[in-house]
This record gives C-alpha cells, sequence and structure tokens, in this order.
C-alpha cells in the first residue's frame, strides 16, 4: 500500500492569509496530482505535476513536486472563501492513483 | 459534454440489506473507477474498469462488486450491507485523451441503518 499523508488535517484561517499544505509519502510516484472536492460534489483537478522539483503557479496557488518525487506542498498566497474545501493530492505510478488523507481548509471572512 | 452522472444521489439501507450505484462516464471515456470516501479513511478504492474488464481491484470484501457495460455505464453492488459501509462513493471517468485526469461524479451518499 502507497500511503500519502497529509498535514494538517484541518485548518482554519482568516482571509488574506497564506498556508501551506503538505503532502507526504515513502514511495516515488511518476506523478501527482491535487484535488479539491467542495461539501457536496466530487474532487476536481487543480494541478498536475510531472518532474522533481517542479513547480506550477494557478493564480495564487503555487504547487511543488518533490526533488525525489515522494512528496509535495500546496501553498496558498491571500486565501479567500472561495478557497475553502477538502485538498487531496494523489499520487500516481502506472495507471493506478493513491489518494492521501485530505485537508479541510475553512477561510473566514 | 456533459459530466459524470452518479444515480441516485442519496440512498438509505438498512444493515443485510443490498445496494447497486449506477455511473455514467463522460461520453468516450472508456475508463471507470469507483472509490469509497469516508470522514476517517479519506478516498479508498475500489476498482476499475475498461472496455467491459476490470482492470485494478482495492482492498475490499467480496461484497462489493462492480461490472461495466458495452456503453461504458458502470454499477457497483454492495450486498449484506453492514453499517460500516455507510460512506460517499464517488466514480470517476478517465480517457487516453485526458491522459492521467479523473473526472468525478457527485456522489452517492450512502446511510446504513
Amino acid at each position: 500500500t502507497q500511503l500519502l499523508e497529509q498535514s494538517p488535517q484541518f485548518l482554519s484561517i482568516q482571509e488574506g492569509e497564506n498556508l501551506t499544505v503538505y503532502c507526504n509519502s515513502s514511495s516515488v510516484f511518476s506523478s501527482l496530482q491535487w484535488y479539491r472536492q467542495e461539501p457536496g460534489e466530487g474532487p476536481v483537478l487543480l494541478v498536475t505535476v510531472v518532474t522533481g522539483g517542479e513547480v506550477k503557479k494557478l493564480k495564487r496557488l503555487t504547487f511543488q513536486f518533490g526533488d525525489a518525487r515522494k512528496d509535495s506542498s500546496l501553498h496558498i498566497t491571500a486565501a479567500q472563501p472561495g478557497d475553502t474545501g477538502l485538498y487531496l493530492c494523489a499520487g500516481i505510478t502506472g495507471n493506478q492513483f493513491y489518494f492521501g488523507t485530505g485537508t479541510s481548509l475553512t477561510v473566514i471572512p | 459534454k456533459a459530466g459524470v452522472t452518479q444515480t441516485p444521489r442519496y440512498l438509505i439501507k438498512t444493515r443485510g440489506q443490498q445496494v447497486t450505484l449506477s455511473c455514467s462516464p463522460i461520453s468516450g471515456h472508456r475508463s471507470v473507477s469507483w472509490y469509497q470516501q469516508t470522514p476517517g479513511q479519506g478516498l479508498q478504492f475500489l476498482f476499475e474498469y475498461f472496455s467491459e474488464t476490470q482492470r485494478n481491484k482495492g482492498n475490499f470484501p467480496g461484497r462489493f462488486s462492480g461490472r461495466q457495460f458495452s456503453n461504458s455505464r458502470s454499477e457497483m453492488n454492495v450486498s449484506t450491507l453492514e453499517l460500516g459501509d455507510s460512506a460517499l462513493y464517488l466514480c470517476a471517468s478517465s480517457s487516453r485523451n485526458s491522459g492521467e485526469k479523473l473526472f468525478f461524479g457527485s456522489g452517492t451518499q450512502l446511510s446504513v441503518l
């Protein structure tokens, strides 16, 4: 079993603050994805990172893949209430997806 | 293009009953995966079907089964329901053209009483 641990599990911050979510594993993945899930909906893909050390930016969100392709981080700048949701990382090996335990983010207006 | 459709959205059953959930993938997608999501365990992989064949299977008991039809629609069945089967069941479809991208439905919320 390829386990991905996310931290923190829960995060509640004020609008405008910055935050970082971590996704760690002892396994190497060919690529890693981040999804956001809103209440009552399925997860929606935010980004895919493929190369070790890769950094991708999506507006206020910055994603980084670890050099060894075992871990990843998601940094949000100036969080907004619309960023509220469950953030899930998923490591991919072959055609298998391994999802992390999730980080539940609440941004308070 | 319509998204992934799961029916029903909500379901209430009692212990010992069985249940069938349905998933219609995005048109043209041939791969359908099923996941169980609970607050304590996160997203757990159940199985994946591709062109009517089960390609991968997670670590769930034999009470959980699935199938895929020639039009790529998929069903999953849970027999002899237990209280612990209460969860959100998510279906995701993908295609070779979408790469490794999973498109999820809104899920079926199953409550076992």
